[in-house]
């Protein structure tokens, strides 16, 4: 199975900052990746899928790019909303389906 | 309006079972393969099972194996999780969600969840 990290687990930062996540696959996963945004006590909400898509109606700050096993994911300019936990998820056509990475948590310093 | 309501959670001893639900509206429900989704917690997200939108095509997760099943009936726009043998590692937040319409490639509609604990 195709395993998922993610670094950072959690950052810490100001307003308006520039915020990079990255996630890297255990094998070449293509630009098959997305990403989610779960904010306390709610649901995962999809932001960019295949790894550099935005997904409609998602603000033009977040950005994603990678492909094979190495992706990022940018927050431009940090805004008190964006606070959440952040997932990136790799999809095949066999099972496991999808498998998340561990998350990195996005807290305002 | 696009919804998912996820229903069924509940407290269940270790061997127990729990069938969960997930009724969905404001789209055409039969065009869409599904997902079900939980997060233990504290925990991340764990994706659980897959369903295509025929029912043809079904896929589990290693940790519910021979455990679970997951089933639909589009005449009632529903989509169900058969749980059995349930173990403490189960407690989790149970999340019905919808794969996008081409690829089955993601996830862009989720319900708000539905918990299930498991414990004597």
């Amino acid at each position: 199975d195709i395993q998922m990290t993610q670094s950072p687990s959690s950052l810490s930062a100001s307003v308006g900052d520039r915020v990079t996540i990255t996630c890297q696959a255990s094998q070449d996963i293509s630009n098959y990746l997305n990403w989610y945004q779960q904010k306390p006590g709610k649901a995962p909400k999809l932001l960019i899928y295949d790894a550099s898509n935005l997904e409609t109606g998602v603000p033009s700050r977040f950005s994603g790019s990678g492909s094979g096993t190495d992706f990022t994911f940018t927050i431009s300019s940090l805004q008190p909303e964006d606070i959440a936990t952040y997932y990136c998820q790799q999809y095949d056509n066999l099972p496991p389906k999808f498998t998340f990475g561990p998350g990195t948590k996005v807290d305002i310093k | 309006e696009v919804q998912l309501v996820e229903s069924g959670g509940g407290l269940v001893q270790p061997g127990g079972s729990l069938r969960l639900s997930c009724a969905a509206s404001g789209f055409t429900f039969s065009s869409y393969s599904m997902n079900w989704v939980r997060q233990a917690p504290g925990k991340g997200l764990e994706w659980v099972s897959y369903i295509s939108s025929s029912s043809s095509t079904i896929y589990y997760a290693d940790s519910v194996k021979g455990r679970f099943t997951i089933s639909r009936d589009n005449a009632k726009n529903s989509l169900y999780l058969q749980m059995n043998s349930l173990r403490a590692e189960d407690t989790a937040v149970y999340y019905c969600a919808r794969d996008e319409y081409y690829y089955d490639s993601s996830q862009d509609v989720w319900g708000k969840g539905t918990t299930v604990t498991v414990s004597s």
